[in-house]
């Protein structure tokens, strides 16, 4: 029960280029979808969300974009710097029905001085 | 900033074995949940719990396993008979509004459960 999928386990960047890491849902009910960062050892952190009224959501060098009719999210890191190095997860849930968080398997960005 | 505190950070046990897994979620936060990762695989979800009771649990969240507030501050998941497919990282989390756009869950560092 993949319903939330992460196509690429690993992406390698240039410092000061841009980093774009994927996501793509199965479930049309999901309306609030997220991006989390996690460094090894350490416990996922909350970066950027999006709910589905919105196509584009911005702070600072971090941009989540979202196609409903693909059933796609992106998340866009510009520009991109060495400390951005670690794994990425989406996360998506249905606001209304509450609890549950479906997360992707993750992306390792390693972002190269 | 507020943070989701676990402890310990890495616990070993012997297969059969209890064992409790403690957390303190942010203070204002009303809805707590349970996570965990196998190594290399995505994160699950295990339960979530509010007022006093369990709100939703997983098919993973089976009769082994148990959560418990059993203060104002604590939040813990306890396995009854450890097997070693248990072994993963498991992740307290809590967020202050539920059903909300705007309210991420916002997670400890993680208990390593090594069983062997």
């Amino acid at each position: 029960d993949q319903q939330v999928k992460q196509n690429s386990p690993s992406l390698s960047v240039q410092e000061g280029r841009i980093s774009i890491l994927n996501c793509d849902y199965t479930n049309s009910m999901f309306d609030y979808f997220l991006w989390y960062k996690k460094y090894p050892a350490e416990g996922p952190t909350f970066l950027i969300s999006i709910s589905s009224i919105k196509d584009k959501n911005e702070d600072g060098r971090f941009t989540v974009f979202l196609n409903k009719s693909a059933k796609h999210l992106s998340l866009h890191i510009v520009p991109s710097q060495p400390g951005d190095s670690a794994v990425y997860f989406c996360a998506a849930s249905v606001s209304y029905l509450g609890n549950q968080f479906y997360f992707g398997t993750g992306t390792s960005l390693t972002v190269i001085p | 900033e507020p943070e989701v505190t676990q402890t310990p950070s890495h616990q070993v046990t012997q297969m059969g074995q209890e064992v409790i897994l403690r957390c303190v979620p942010i203070s204002n936060h009303l809805y707590f949940y349970w996570y965990r990762q196998i190594l290399g695989q995505k994160v699950e979800f295990l339960v979530s719990f509010y007022n006093n009771e369990i709100s939703e649990k997983s098919e993973i969240f089976d009769d082994q396993f148990s959560v418990e507030r059993p203060d104002g501050s604590n939040f813990t998941l306890k396995i009854r008979s450890t097997k070693l497919e248990d072994s993963a990282m498991y992740f307290c989390a809590s967020r202050n509004r539920q059903g909300a756009i705007n309210s991420p869950l916002h997670f400890g560092n993680g208990t390593r459960l090594t069983v062997t």
